[in-house]
């Protein structure tokens, strides 16, 4: 039991290239998030998804785009990297409203 | 919507000190509350949490109580660690049916306890 993976672990990119960020949980988990972490601050909820074709914006979703075509996946794509996108990405993933979210090592992105 | 406040950081302590990290919350209805920690390098992991007013949760010798009246759930341990040098981060938890899990994080609060 993996829990949640992400890939790649860091990255970095130049302004106006994209990519994906990939996140995958073995725990069958209904929900799950993508949230930034950026110095001195906390996290801040990116997009989120509540079950397979269905994903919503949280607090920051201008410039990302996500899909959840399984359960297992929940891949954010950034397609116009900019500097304000230089953040570490964390995914996560719970079963149900009002417990724990399991988190993935995160990934650091640098976009030059 | 909900915001959480924490005390701000960087905390540094002698080993074997008693540490105090001070949270509180704003929220509607009847939130969970979380404690998450984060060591260097790694993803965020859970603390300890609590579902209900009164309630105290407890792990590796850290304890928070859910306090209602005061809105807080501030984080202690009585004799801190080398090893528990790490980010902590405080966590409530949206409320109400159409939460859907998400999480309202503190800024985190970074403690080094020095040998």
């Amino acid at each position: 039991n993996a829990g949640v993976t992400q890939t790649p672990k860091f990255r970095i990119l130049k302004i106006g290239q994209s990519m994906t960020l990939q996140c995958t949980q073995d725990m069958n988990h209904n929900y799950m998030y993508w949230y930034r972490q950026d110095p001195g601050m906390g996290l801040k909820l990116i997009y989120y998804s509540v079950g397979a074709g269905i994903t919503d914006k949280g607090e920051v979703p201008n410039g990302y785009n996500v899909s959840r075509s399984t359960t297992e996946d929940f891949p954010l794509r950034l397609e116009l990297a900019a500097p304000s996108q230089t953040s570490v990405y964390f995914c996560a993933s719970t079963n149900t409203a009002q417990e724990t979210q399991y988190f993935g090592p995160g990934t650091r992105l640098l976009v030059l | 919507g909900n915001s959480v406040t924490q005390m701000e950081g960087p905390v540094t302590l002698s080993e074997e000190a008693f540490l105090t990290i001070n949270c509180t919350y704003t929220a509607t209805g009847y939130p969970s509350l979380f404690w998450y920690v984060q060591y260097p390098g790694e993803g965020l992991q859970l603390l300890l949490k609590a579902t209900k007013a009164d309630d105290k949760g407890s792990n590796k010798g850290f304890e928070a109580t859910y306090r209602k009246e005061t809105t807080s759930f501030h984080l202690e341990k009585g004799s801190v660690q080398v090893s528990d040098s790490a980010v902590y981060f405080c966590a409530v938890a949206n409320a109400g049916g159409t939460s859907y899990g998400k999480l309202t994080f503190g800024q985190g609060t970074i403690l080094t306890v020095h040998p």
